[in-house]
């Protein structure tokens, strides 16, 4: 069955680093690729959407890239700041061009001042 | 403020009973979305509507229905509650069918719980 793990542990990084967050897929070719910030108890927001044949994506400080060949999704905060504390979604398209978005379970990120 | 609004904000019933989540999409958004996030599912989509037609659906249970208005609110009825079905309900809005590619907008949500 298809499967999108993004790594259940948080992640706490000190301000002004670089934060990673992986998004893996296993089982299906998604012709695109999401990534949401859901903060508590509020809806999640729509970041980035970067399709199969764009290897990266830029938006300031955000960047997604998309290896089709190893299922594999990262998303880079650079400058973090403690404002990007919050909980990163990725969400792939796995119904077979109905545009449905499947979505991760999401990973944590704290940034320390 | 994503421009969606979502009605009640707090939900508290008896398993047994009968609710009725409320969305107004964006204006202007043809396509609203409903998923339901709770901590051991993550977020799941439920089912979606155009203009007013079902477009697809997905995980949703029998006891669960949905519709959209002319005046493109919509409307998620849960029947016969259960304790599992308390969670958040999320309704997202975007301007098109292919949802996509298109920037969805999500709701405040609406916190359900089930005694």
């Amino acid at each position: 069955s298809q499967k999108i793990e993004q790594n259940s542990e948080a992640l706490n990084i000190q301000e002004g680093k670089t934060a990673t967050l992986t998004c893996n897929y296993t089982n299906y070719s998604p012709a695109y690729l999401q990534w949401y910030r859901q903060d508590p108890g509020r809806g999640p927001v729509f970041l980035l959407l970067i399709r199969e044949n764009e290897k990266e994506k830029r938006k300031e400080r955000l960047k997604v890239t998309f290896d089709t060949t190893l299922k594999q999704s990262l998303f880079h905060i650079t400058a973090s700041q403690p404002a990007d504390s919050a909980t990163y979604l990725c969400a792939l398209d796995i119904s077979g061009g109905s545009y449905i978005p499947t979505f991760g379970r999401g990973t944590s990120l704290i940034v320390h001042p | 403020d994503s421009g969606v609004t979502q009605t009640p904000k707090h939900l508290i019933t008896a398993t047994g009973q009968r609710v009725t989540l409320r969305c107004s999409p964006r204006s202007g958004d043809l396509s609203v979305y409903w998923y339901q996030q709770s901590l051991d599912q993550g977020l799941q989509f439920l089912i979606q509507y155009y203009n007013g037609e079902e477009r697809a659906k997905g995980n949703i249970l029998e006891r669960f229905s949905a519709q959209q208005f002319p005046d493109l609110h919509s409307e998620l009825n849960l029947s016969s509650l259960e304790l599992g079905d308390s969670a958040l309900y999320f309704c997202a809005s975007s301007p098109h069918l292919a949802g996509f590619t298109d920037t969805q907008y999500f709701g405040p949500g609406t916190r359900l719980t089930v005694l």
